[in-house]
């Protein structure tokens, strides 16, 4: 089956602990994305990457770390230094630059929640 | 900057009724326009995708419609189950945001449909 998967479904994390989430995708997807949703909410950009080996900040970035070694992965690091790390965190991709702009369908994980100790 | 409301929050309907749920936003300056389905802690299920110079697009029961210039954009859904109780989500992808993917998305409406 293709599709995103990420793991774990539920991460704990104490109080000046980094954690990190995984995301893989068997797509062959170019592009990935992380968002962050809290309760009531929409989602929020974290960190994107278009391609291997590059990634950038999106709108709330602080507190987070992301690398892009492998085309199929995208893992997420949450920080000590990200003060409210509580919420539902969804990875995504899709096939990347088409024609100068980005895949025009983002597909989503099933997430990760992530609660504080 | 680009913002994106939707409004009910929250709807609760009767099976079989006909519904419409709102988006509005902004900056007519946008690619498209998606609407997604998000079941409760799960992640997205794109629904439909209008592009800019697009008026509606279907799939099955659903309709969505976009009038750009005011700024909003309707999901139609016709004879509601109670299979499609769901979180519905829509987003924006701004001009500019080309190579970047962006998505700017609502708060999302909550829609629960009683047997």
């Amino acid at each position: 089956d293709g599709g995103i998967t990420q793991s774990p479904k539920y991460l704990f994390r104490k109080e000046g602990q980094n954690v990190t989430l995984s995301c893989e995708q068997n797509l062959n997807h170019d592009a990935m994305y992380w968002y962050r949703q809290d309760p009531g909410q929409g989602l929020r950009l974290i960190y994107y990457s278009q391609i291997v080996n590059d990634f950038q900040k999106g709108d709330i970035a602080e507190g987070y770390s992301v690398s892009r070694e492998k085309k199929e992965s995208f893992p997420l690091t949450v920080t000590s230094a990200q003060k409210n790390p509580t919420a539902f965190y969804l990875c995504a991709s899709s096939i990347g630059f088409v024609g100068g702009r980005a895949g025009e369908t983002q597909y989503f994980g099933p997430g990760t929640r992530l609660l504080v100790l | 900057k680009q913002e994106v409301t939707q409004i009910p929050a929250a709807l609760s309907v009767p099976e079989g009724e006909n519904l419409v749920l709102n988006c509005s936003f902004t900056d007519s300056a946008i690619y498209n326009l998606q609407w997604f389905r998000q079941d409760p802690g799960k992640g997205l299920t794109s629904l439909l995708l209008i592009q800019s110079s697009q008026r509606e697009q279907t799939s099955g029961r659903l309709n969505a419609s976009l009038d750009k210039s005011s700024g909003r954009s309707t999901l139609y859904i016709a004879a509601s189950q109670p299979g499609d109780s769901a979180t519905y989500l829509c987003a924006v992808r701004p001009l500019g945001s080309g190579n970047t993917g962006k998505l700017i998305f609502g708060q999302g409406t909550t829609l629960q449909v009683k047997p």
